[in-house]
């Protein structure tokens, strides 16, 4: 079955740790994003890539990276400098073909601990 | 000013009641709009496109009001799976999606 896949579900970091999460799509789709949502406020964009080898900071980069060298992977980094990483991380790719515009993984929530 | 903005509810309604939920945008120029299902601790999942003229998708209706920059999702007969919380996502240029901090419904047995 096609989708996105995130990795991992659960993720638990200690402070001053960087740490990658996974996303992996066999949808054949050209657009990836990474948004980030926490209680109370509606998802954000953090990163997002229209093709392989080119991607384009969202609302808020700072103290993420991303890297798009295949088309069907897209990997956030969860660096040291982000100060408030606790969060549910949802990655999402966009299907022109069939109007949906954020078609979503299942997500990765993150806990600095 | 939030670009997209809802009432958090919760709403709390019995089974069978009908329910709306609005939201406002702010940006004149947004073009395309969506309501999304997001289950607990769940990604969100697309529950229906809204179109400038209303649709329909079963008890699900969805209106447009451009010029008060409204839209609004109908659920009729409210069953106890309906209860999520639900997104309201605009579309501004081509790879701006704003959503809303969503409307959480329970519907009572």
């Amino acid at each position: 079955d096609g989708g996105i896949t995130q990795s991992p579900k659960y993720l638990f970091r200690k402070e001053g740790q960087n740490v990658t999460l996974s996303c992996e799509q066999n949808l054949n789709h050209d657009a990836m994003y990474w948004y980030r949502q926490d209680p109370g406020q509606g998802l954000r964009l953090i990163y997002y890539s229209q093709i392989v080898n080119d991607f384009q900071k969202g609302d808020i980069a700072e103290g993420y990276s991303v890297s798009r060298e295949k088309k069907e992977s897209f990997p956030l980094t969860v660096t040291s400098a982000q100060k408030n990483p606790t969060a549910f991380y949802l990655c999402a790719s966009r299907d022109p073909g069939t109007g949906i515009e954020a078609f979503f993984g299942q997500g990765t929530r993150l806990t600095v601990v | 000013r939030k670009e997209v903005e809802q009432d958090p509810g919760p709403f709390n309604v019995p089974e069978g009641a009908t329910v709306a939920f609005n939201c406002t945008y702010s940006n004149s120029a947004s073009q395309s709009f969506f309501w999304y299902r997001q289950d607990c601790r769940k990604e969100p999942k697309l529950l229906m496109s809204v179109y400038s003229s209303g649709n329909e998708d079963g008890r699900f209706t969805a209106q447009l009001n451009r010029a008060s920059q409204y839209i609004s999702l109908l659920i009729r007969d409210s069953k106890l799976s309906d209860s999520a919380t639900y997104l309201c996502v605009v579309k501004s240029g081509a790879n701006n999606l704003f959503f809303g901090t969503g409307t959480r419904l329970t519907v009572i047995p």
